[in-house]
């Protein structure tokens, strides 16, 4: 069965101090891994997609990177409008049709002014 | 981004009476699904739709049924509604089996 767990669940954090939030995995053959940023009261928003160990991607404070087993979404001198909730998805391989994709439960991040 | 809406956005009902949810798509994107959130849970996949009138279940698909007549419907129907049900729901769309892109969600209380 294919599992996804982050951590922290909440993370607390001084406006300016990076930090890396955690998304290991177990999966039948990684086609992806995706993270989303999710607001209070909307939808999950994409940021990145991530297909083989060693990948990295970039967007604005945020840094994600894939290993084998695990995922970390590096966040640097964050600022108070990157509080929100980070979710983490692994999507399984296989031939056609539906690829299974498998949520973590998410770290509530908080930045503090 | 995908232009999904939801609709209602928030809706009340009791147990037993029949809810639908709408989501509308201007993307053509082939595949479409119905996700429900709950707090200790990671997104559940209800039901999914790979194509008008090809549809299939997801792993939390008991008490919940879909249609897809148009591209850019997909219906999700509890039948009877229960508390259990009570939830988060999100549709998401995607075109090939890629990224997800998601819509804002209907927040559903079954009293």
């Amino acid at each position: 069965e294919d599992q996804v767990t982050q951590s922290p669940e909440a993370l607390r954090l001084q406006e300016g101090e990076s930090s890396s939030l955690n998304c290991s995995y177990t999966v039948s053959g990684l086609r992806g891994l995706f993270w989303y940023r999710q607001d209070p009261g909307k939808g999950p928003e994409f940021l990145f997609t991530l297909y083989s160990a060693g990948e990295e991607k970039e967007k604005e404070r945020l840094k994600a990177t894939l290993t084998k087993k695990e995922s970390f979404l590096h966040i640097t001198a964050p600022k108070p409008e990157d509080s929100a909730t980070y979710l983490c998805a692994v999507q399984r391989g296989n031939s056609g049709g539906y690829q299974k994709v498998t949520f973590g439960t998410g770290t509530k991040l908080q930045v503090i002014p | 981004d995908a232009g999904i809406t939801q609709s209602p956005r928030h809706k009340v009902t009791e147990t037993g009476t029949p809810v639908t949810l709408r989501c509308h798509q201007t993307e053509n994107h082939r595949y479409m699904y119905w996700y429900r959130q709950d707090p200790g849970h990671g997104l559940r996949l209800i039901h999914y739709s790979y194509g008008v009138k090809d549809t299939d279940k997801g792993e939390v698909s008991d008490g919940y049924s879909v249609s897809r007549s148009k591209t850019e419907d997909f219906l999700l129907t509890l039948e009877s509604a229960t508390s259990s049900q009570t939830s988060v729901y999100f549709c998401a769309t995607t075109q090939g089996a890629d990224t997800q892109y998601f819509g804002p969600g209907t927040r559903l209380t079954v009293l």
